[in-house]
């Protein structure tokens, strides 16, 4: 069975702070695919990464990076200098070899106050 | 087009009638998925449609649901004597084809439904 936990329903910061979105994940599998999602208010769901299980290294992407860990099966994204506009709801999802369907986790809610 | 289409945005009906959903992938996508999201949760899968292979409908929460795809391009979902459990956004997603792992799947801005 596999499934993803996002332990934070809402997080509030300030403007310019930093701040880490947690992602675990359970599965039997040896080969898996992680994601991260972005949903604004509008609604649409905007992929942000895809990480496959064999590549543990980091990312960085402008104010984005992931923090991969098989060892503790976590998936961490963090935004440093969090703006305005990074207010959303962000998914983490999991996708096993074999299975046609994304498992998403419950979704952190992110407001960041001006 | 440019993105995944879903329409109608916003759907509102009474218990007991059907209610068809369409999505419309991004041109060239082989693979459809549709997704249910109930407020303040996560999504879950629905059913996948691959190419001509048969769909996969294992997410579908009871005998009320159903979807069709037409070849390679649209896609309908349609619910049955709709219950008041069934209001959500419903989502559509489309990838490339190949192996799904491999491809990202780019959602619609999805189709709310209220059951009154």
């Amino acid at each position: 069975a596999q499934k993803v936990t996002q332990a934070q329903t809402e997080i509030s910061v300030v403007e310019k702070e930093d701040v880490t979105l947690d992602c675990v994940y359970e599965t039997r599998d040896t080969t898996y695919y992680l994601f991260w999602y972005k949903q604004p208010p509008s609604g649409e769901l905007v992929f942000l990464i895809r990480r496959n299980s064999f590549d543990e290294q980091n990312e960085i992407s402008g104010r984005y990076s992931w923090n991969f860990q098989k060892s503790t099966s976590s998936f961490n994204f963090t935004i440093t200098a969090s703006q305005v506009v990074d207010s959303a709801v962000y998914f983490c999802a999991l996708l096993n070899t074999g299975r046609r369907a994304l498992t998403f986790g419950s979704g952190t809610r992110l407001q960041v106050q001006p | 087009g440019a993105g995944v289409s879903q329409s109608p945005s916003n759907k509102v009906t009474e218990k007991g009638k059907d209610v068809e959903l369409r999505c419309d992938p991004i041109s060239g996508h082989t693979a459809l998925y549709w997704y249910r999201q109930r407020l303040g949760q996560g999504l879950e899968f629905l059913i996948y449609f691959q190419g001509n292979s048969a769909p996969d409908k294992s997410g579908l929460p009871s005998d009320r649901f159903s979807a069709e795809r037409t070849g390679e391009s649209v896609s309908t979902l349609t619910i049955q004597r709709t219950q008041q459990e069934d209001s959500a956004v419903y989502l559509c997603a489309s990838s490339l084809v190949g192996s799904p792992s491999n491809q990202p799947q780019h959602f619609g801005d999805g189709t709310r439904l209220s059951i009154l």
